[in-house]
């Protein structure tokens, strides 16, 4: 079966101070795909980064950066310096291939709530 | 581009009613899907589908039809709204599985 857990329901930051925000998945496919999505208070869903399964290499931009693990079936997304304009709900993904039906799942999200 | 779009925004519906949520892109993408967010769970999949006549069932499709006859319109529709269905219904699209997906701006449903 494929999943996606997100165990930190909330995270309650003063800015400045770094987070991170943990994922572990679960698949039988040796091909998938891993991404983080935002979802601003607003309300719409941004992407943030696509990982594949074969790619273990982390990746910084600006003040955010992922740690993908397979050994540990983890995608973790650490946001550096936080801001108040980090505050939102952040979704980690996974798109798996023929065990799982070609479909793309999500988690259960975690609220950051940056204080100023 | 217009992108996904979504309509309606906001509806509202007696238990029982049946309605379709309209979605369409215009960025010629194969994959589409629909998904329902609730407080605390997240986005479940409803529906989803990899390319024009193609549909297959997510997590929670139960009470949930979608057909796809083109390649731009993916509806869902609802047969007899339950109030279990009030939620958030988000339709995404990409080039393929392994490729983002982009988001519609979402309908709020309430189901009395």
């Amino acid at each position: 079966a494929q999943k996606v857990t997100q165990a930190q329901t909330e995270i309650s930051v003063v800015e400045k101070e770094d987070v991170t925000l943990d994922c572990v998945y679960e698949t039988r496919d040796t091909t998938y795909y891993l991404f983080w999505y935002k979802q601003p208070p607003s309300g719409e869903l941004v992407f943030l980064i696509r990982r594949n399964s074969f790619d273990e290499q982390n990746e910084i931009s600006g003040r955010y950066s992922w740690n993908f693990q397979k050994s540990t079936s983890s995608f973790n997304f650490t946001i550096t310096a936080s801001q108040v304009v980090d505050s939102a709900v952040y979704f980690c993904a996974l798109s798996v291939g023929p065990t799982g039906g070609f479909k793309t799942i999500f988690g259960a999200g975690t609220r950051l709530f940056v204080k100023a | 581009n217009a992108g996904v779009t979504q309509t309606p925004k906001f509806q509202v519906l007696k238990t029982g009613q049946s309605m379709t949520l309209q979605c369409a892109q215009d960025m010629n993408h194969e994959y589409m899907s629909w998904y329902r967010q609730d407080p605390g769970m997240g986005l479940r999949l409803i529906h989803y589908s990899v390319g024009a006549g193609i549909t297959d069932q997510g997590e929670v499709p139960n009470g949930y039809n979608v057909s796809r006859s083109t390649t731009e319109d993916f509806p869902l529709r609802l047969l007899s709204a339950a109030p279990s269905q009030t939620s958030v219904y988000f339709c995404a699209s990409s080039y393929s599985r392994a490729n983002e997906q982009f988001f519609g701006p979402g309908t709020r449903l309430t189901v009395l």
